[in-house]
């Protein structure tokens, strides 16, 4: 069965430049997560998509970062402008999201650093 | 922040030791899940408890849950240096996944 799979693996851009990180979850998968994950804490979630429509998206800072399903497929991360803080490595997970399972499987991750 | 606490932080432990971790989370869950973090394999889960169950094994794995106290635990018996890796808690309320901040788990051999 294929994993979660993302692109790019590293990205270094500049601050205040833009960044968009991709993601396509396990075929079937209803739920789509995109999490934060600065160096030496937990990942924190920015934003939940339920088939392609948000579920939660109360951590997502809005004013830079935006998020699309495209057909409750294929998902794409964007952040615009960044900051040096926006340094973290951005998960994607799915899961089949229902009461069958909520186990999340996880990509490798895109690590952005902002200089 | 949304995110539960884990206890400790870090661990440090001879091979063949058990390693206990907890984990005190914050919302009202269906499930609790605990996943494994390293740098070979990334995020990857391990065992999910209900929340009306009490204890649940997987191999080396033990999970106990008290939704009274809001809390779980995770003991890993005869560890091994590939145990070593950082572990999470993650409350799961209504599907949303919350991580907690983590044990980072040091086998020596």
């Amino acid at each position: 069965e294929a994993g979660v799979a993302q692109s790019p693996r590293y990205k270094i851009i500049e601050k205040r430049q833009s960044v968009a990180f991709w993601c396509n979850p396990i075929s079937g998968h209803a739920t789509l997560y995109w999490y934060q994950q600065i160096l030496g804490q937990g990942p924190k979630l920015l934003i939940q998509f339920q088939n392609n429509g948000v579920v939660d998206d109360s951590q997502l800072p809005k004013d830079r970062f935006s998020a699309e399903r495209l057909k409750g497929v294929d998902s794409t991360l964007k952040i615009q402008p960044a900051k040096l803080e926006d340094s973290a490595v951005y998960l994607c997970a799915s899961s089949l999201g229902n009461l069958i399972g909520t186990e999340a499987f996880f990509g490798q991750g895109t690590r952005l650093t902002v200089v | 922040s949304q995110q539960g606490e884990e206890d400790p932080q870090a661990l440090s432990i001879q091979e063949g030791e058990n390693a206990t971790m907890n984990c005190s989370y914050k919302t009202s869950i269906n499930n609790l899940q605990w996943y494994r973090q390293n740098s070979g394999r990334g995020l990857v889960h391990l065992i999910l408890i209900r929340s009306n169950e009490r204890e649940k094994h997987s191999g080396r794995l033990r999970v106990t849950l008290d939704t009274s106290k809001k809390s779980s635990s995770l003991l890993i018996t005869a560890s091994r240096a590939a145990d070593t890796a950082s572990y999470f808690c993650v409350e799961d309320s209504s599907y949303k996944l919350i991580f907690g901040s983590g044990t980072r788990l040091l086998v020596r051999p």
